[in-house]
Parts: structure tokens; C-alpha cells; sequence
């Protein structure tokens, strides 16, 4: 199975303050298609996960354009410009282009 | 806006059997791949199967193969996880997934 390993494990940030976590795939994510199938999702306290990003860098119609998303082949980001109260939880990042779907271990943003 | 309500979760004890349902809508069911993912109390997201638009694909991690049997209802636009030999490792919360949108999930909890 892809092994995806999210970085850092927790982040403690200021209202406003830009935010960035990494996620590293153990193999490359680029399919036959040539589409990428990495994803992000975030999972608020107490709360099933919501979608972010799909295909790297493509945010979902209802996502603020604070989120962006970025990397290729094995190595990803996700960015958010100015943290906001309600981006605090966990967030995954899962990859699509192998089976079986893996995820990410997870990334805790908390408010500082 | 898409729905995806899950249910059928409780306590049962280990080697015995449970079925979740999830009802779904907003959208053409038989359309789209439908799938299962679970959460363990305080851990992340894994899959554990997933199933094509008319029902004739199905597929399973490695340790539910055997034991769990995903299927759906097109004319009732529900997706069913039938779950047997029930393990203490088998404990989550099972959500139900389709591309970016997922239900609020339920709980299984495998225990004597």
C-alpha cells in the first residue's frame, strides 16, 4: 500500500498567521491518466471530514481561496494564507491513484 | 445538496454480525461509486471498501476480505456494509464516502 506521511503531526498558530503542511507519498501519485489523485480533507472537533482539495491543487466550489494546494509525483502541500478560527482541526491529506485509497496520518491545526 | 445519512450501529459482541446502511441524496446515486471508510477511537481514516456504480465491482482491505460484503440499492439509493466475524479491532466510526462528500458516520462498537 502508498504510505502517506502528513508533516508536521500538530500546529499551534495565531488567528492570521499563513499555515503549511506537508504530505509525502511513498510512491509517485501521478496515474496512467496523467491526473494526480491527492486529496485534502479536514475533519473538525467531533465532526466527519470535509472536502478541501482534489487533484493537488482544485478547490472544491465551497472552499475559501485561503486554501491553496501544491506538489507533484511524491511530494505535497497544503497552504492556507491567513489562519482562521474555523480552520482549527485535523487535516488529511488521501490519495486516490492506487489501490487501496490511503490516508494520512493527519495534521492538528490549534489556535495559539 | 448532498446527503449521505448513515445507520445500523450499536454494540455487538466480537463474532457476530451487523449491517450499517446509508441513505443517500441529492444526486443520482447509480451514478457514482459509493465506498466505506472507518475511524478507530482517536485515530485516523482508513478504507475498507468500495463498490462501483451498478454493483458488479466490489473491493476490500485485506482485513475485512471475507468477512465483509459491500453492496447497494440503486432503486433505493442506499449503499450497505454487512459486516460478520466481528473483531474488538474493527471498532470505529464507519463513514459513508462518495468522491469529496461524506456522512456524519456511526459508530460500531465490537466488545463483550
Amino acid at each position: 500500500d502508498v504510505v502517506m506521511t502528513q508533516t508536521p503531526v500538530s500546529l499551534s498558530l495565531a488567528i492570521g498567521q499563513p499555515a503549511s503542511i506537508s504530505c509525502k507519498s511513498s510512491q509517485s501519485l501521478l496515474g496512467t491518466s496523467g491526473k494526480t489523485f491527492l486529496n485534502w480533507i479536514l475533519q473538525r472537533p467531533g465532526q466527519s471530514p470535509k472536502r478541501l482539495i482534489y487533484q493537488v491543487s482544485k478547490l472544491y466550489s465551497e472552499v475559501p481561496d485561503r486554501f491553496s494546494g501544491s506538489g507533484s509525483e511524491t511530494e505535497f502541500t497544503l497552504k492556507i494564507s491567513r489562519v482562521e478560527a474555523e480552520d482549527l482541526g485535523v487535516y488529511y491529506c488521501w490519495q486516490g491513484t492506487h489501490f487501496p485509497q490511503t490516508f494520512g496520518g493527519g495534521t492538528k491545526l490549534e489556535l495559539k | 445538496e448532498v446527503q449521505l445519512v448513515e445507520s445500523g450501529g450499536g454494540l455487538v459482541q466480537p463474532g457476530r454480525s451487523l449491517k450499517l446502511s446509508c441513505a443517500a441524496s441529492g444526486f443520482t446515486f447509480s451514478n457514482y461509486d459509493m465506498a466505506w471508510v472507518r475511524q478507530a477511537p482517536t485515530k485516523g481514516l482508513e478504507w475498507v471498501a468500495s463498490i462501483s456504480t451498478g454493483g458488479g465491482n466490489t473491493y476490500y482491505r485485506d482485513s475485512v476480505k471475507g468477512r465483509f460484503t459491500i453492496s447497494r440499492d440503486n432503486a433505493k439509493s442506499t449503499l450497505y456494509l454487512q459486516m460478520d466475524s466481528l473483531r474488538s479491532e474493527d471498532t470505529a466510526t464507519y463513514y459513508c464516502a462518495r468522491g469529496g462528500y461524506w456522512g456524519q458516520g456511526v459508530m460500531v462498537t465490537v466488545s463483550s
